[in-house]
């Protein structure tokens, strides 16, 4: 069975320019999470979508949005670009919706931000 | 106050030691736990998954939650320099599959 896809691995960008990374969840899951790494904050939750719906956002600027598809991909943008952008985005499968099944990773996409 | 705090080590153990990993969290609701272990430059991997307060042994790993002190951990028995890794804990409150991490444990295995 297929683990999580993410696309592109690594990306490089110039600040103020926008962004679209990709998520292919493991095959039979709805959800889809995204976070957030950095070195000075560890992960942080983007937002959660189940069945094309957001149902949770975290605490980023609305330059952070996001959206899934009826097959479950999702897609996470960032406009307007900015140095502390940069960080490793990774997004979270799961089978349920209720927090009771486990969550596996994909390898991320490393964003870089000149 | 962070929701789940994790000494960032980095931790360093001989080969064949036991490695003890911990996190305190305070968000009472929290009931599903996990540890994850990410490779440099790797997304993060389950390795133990827990609902409420116990005990779960899986192999080397075993987990522990008491869910009265709000402390959960992680034990690693016979510990292999592939090990060397960082350590992330995360829970969940339930309703939704939004996690909160610790800052993660980096270790490492001297052979």
């Amino acid at each position: 069975k297929a683990g999580v896809t993410q696309t592109p691995r690594y990306l490089i960008k110039t600040r103020g320019q926008q962004v679209t990374l990709s998520c292919s969840p493991i095959s039979g899951h709805r959800s889809v999470s995204w976070y957030q790494q950095t070195p000075g904050q560890g992960l942080q939750f983007l937002f959660e979508y189940f069945s094309e719906t957001q149902r949770n956002k975290g605490n980023f600027p609305g330059r952070f949005s996001g959206r899934q598809f009826s097959n479950s991909r999702s897609e996470m943008n960032v406009s307007t670009l900015e140095l502390g952008d940069s960080a490793l985005y990774l997004c979270a499968s799961s089978f349920g919706q209720f927090g009771n099944t486990e969550a596996f990773f994909g390898q991320g996409t490393r964003l870089t931000v000149v | 106050q962070k929701e789940v705090e994790q000494d960032p080590g980095p931790l360093s153990v001989p080969e064949g030691a036991i490695v003890s990993l911990n996190c305190t969290y305070s968000n009472s609701a929290f009931q599903y736990f996990m540890w994850y272990r990410q490779y440099s430059r790797k997304g993060p991997e389950l390795l133990m998954y827990t609902y409420s307060s116990g005990n779960k042994e899986d192999g080397r790993f075993t987990a522990q939650v008491d869910k009265s002190s709000k402390y959960i951990s992680l034990f690693i028995r016979d510990s292999q320099p592939s090990d060397s890794a960082t350590y992330l804990c995360a829970m969940s409150a339930g309703g939704n599959n939004r996690l909160a991490f610790g800052k993660g444990n980096q270790v490492v295995v001297i052979p």
